[in-house]
């Protein structure tokens, strides 16, 4: 697997705390993305980074925020989580016009 | 707008027959199209990609994919299917930004 880590790897929270879910890669990649899956949606893009500090919102941003503040961390926050922020988290990194590579995820619960 | 159909939520095959899995996108200029797999509880990874060149590409396990610019299509096919083949199948395309797109999956069973 290309140098990719989230974390934590599972978190379960309350409605209305922050949360923030942190990807960390090794390969020195310009382009990041937050991804969240969900049955019947497929993987839909959040946000994505097109390097340090530059970001730009995807599909469904609404309610999340993002930071790059090195090329190796992605940091994707919820605000204040609600329960249909429930989902599996999915951080990718990329080369321009190169494949994407993922991370294993991370499973958050808003109860 | 970019966008990917993928327009059966669930194909069945049965081991060693020929699979196909669709794709059609929509986007504005030339695509690069990608195919992922997920296996239960992983993470994605990548199949194969369609940049420019031979309409007809190969990838990891035996897969391969056609593309079809009148038909604006990127079916992923396999020769003769495997139980393991058994997935979440993902169609993907980005362009011009970076962003990649995906649509909603398929599920492929293949049966013994």
């Amino acid at each position: 697997d290309a140098g990719i880590t989230q974390s934590p790897r599972h978190k379960v929270t309350e409605t209305g705390t922050p949360v923030t879910l942190r990807c960390h890669q090794t390969e020195n990649h310009r382009y990041m993305y937050w991804y969240r899956q969900d049955p019947g949606h497929g993987l839909r893009l959040i946000h994505y980074s097109y390097g340090v500090k530059d970001t730009d919102k995807g599909e469904v941003s609404d309610g999340y925020s993002v930071s790059r503040s090195k090329t190796e961390d992605f940091l994707l926050t919820l605000e204040s989580a609600t329960s249909s922020q429930t989902s599996v988290y999915f951080c990718a990194i990329s080369e321009r016009d190169s494949p994407l590579h993922f991370g294993n995820g991370t499973r958050l619960t808003v109860t | 707008a970019q966008s990917v159909a993928q327009p059966e939520d669930q194909v069945n095959v049965a081991e060693g027959n020929p699979l196909t899995v669709k794709c059609t996108y929509s986007v504005s200029g030339n695509p690069y199209l990608f195919w992922y797999v997920q296996y239960p509880n992983r993470g994605l990874q990548f199949l194969l990609k369609y940049i420019t060149g031979d309409n007809l590409v190969k990838g990891s396990y035996g897969f391969e994919a056609e593309f079809n610019k009148s038909q604006t299509s990127f079916h992923l096919k396999k020769p003769s299917a495997l139980v393991s083949d058994s997935a979440l199948y993902f169609c993907a395309v980005s362009r011009p930004s970076n962003k990649f797109y995906f649509g909603s999956g398929t599920k492929l069973n293949v049966k013994p």
